[in-house]
């Protein structure tokens, strides 16, 4: 059964126009991620949360907001999408697996940007 | 700043051989991790590297940890075409419980 679930899978969007990424988990862990990850690219860490504590990377665009309105879900919101925020979106928690924490990601939403 | 860095970036084998790939990360780190992905998919945990001289091995694959190298490789024995994919490390910054990733191996397995 997934863990973390994303919606949508594929979303497309014109230049400037807002989206919204929805994850949700099922394993109650305190700490949700969303990474970026372009094409033939590392995944790249935008922001965390820890409870409600909010941790945005030092060199992630203001164009990229976050929320998280309980435990279970976390949103991206992308204020005005750029042909460069084309990528797939990676929302994470933890997990505990052979006898330690591992970051376990849902599918992804991919966004394309027209 | 944590730096991690894999190679080969691309590697092409043929099925039956044996090959290494290596990650290298610039901070002390005693947490590592390996993912595969498959095209248009997301990330799946292989291993979980949690202390110098860790060895984990599953079917094919096999990686391990030298802290004090600062180095991780992950051993392919035997490749088969379904290795094919890319192959991330991944390193736990000390303060913990973010990750940096390498720039990942994309693997493809010739019959």
């Amino acid at each position: 059964d997934a863990m973390v679930i994303q919606n949508p899978r594929y979303q497309v969007t014109q230049f400037g126009k807002p989206v919204t990424l929805s994850c949700s988990q099922t394993l109650n862990h305190n700490v949700m991620y969303w990474y970026q990850q372009k094409s033939s690219q590392a995944p790249k860490l935008l922001f965390h949360y820890y409870d409600k504590d909010f941790n945005n990377e030092a060199d992630t665009p203001d164009n990229f907001q976050s929320r998280r309105p309980n435990t279970s879900f976390c949103f991206l919101d992308i204020r005005s999408p750029g042909l460069g925020d084309a990528a797939m979106y990676l929302c994470a928690t933890i997990r505990w697996q052979a006898g330690a924490n591992v970051l376990t990601f849902g599918a992804g939403s991919r966004l394309t940007v027209l | 700043e944590l730096k991690v860095e894999q190679n080969p970036l691309f590697l092409s084998m043929q099925e039956g051989k044996n090959y290494t790939i290596y990650c290298n990360y610039s901070t002390t780190s005693d947490r590592l991790y390996w993912y595969r992905q498959d095209p248009g998919k997301s990330l799946e945990s292989l291993f979980v590297l949690l202390s110098n001289g860790a060895v984990k091995q599953e079917g094919r694959l096999m990686a391990s940890l030298d802290t004090k190298a600062r180095l991780s490789t992950l051993h392919i024995t035997a490749a088969v075409h379904d290795l094919s994919a890319t192959y991330f490390c991944a390193v736990d910054i000390p303060s913990g419980s973010r990750l940096t990733f390498g720039e990942g191996t994309q693997l493809t397995v010739n019959p």
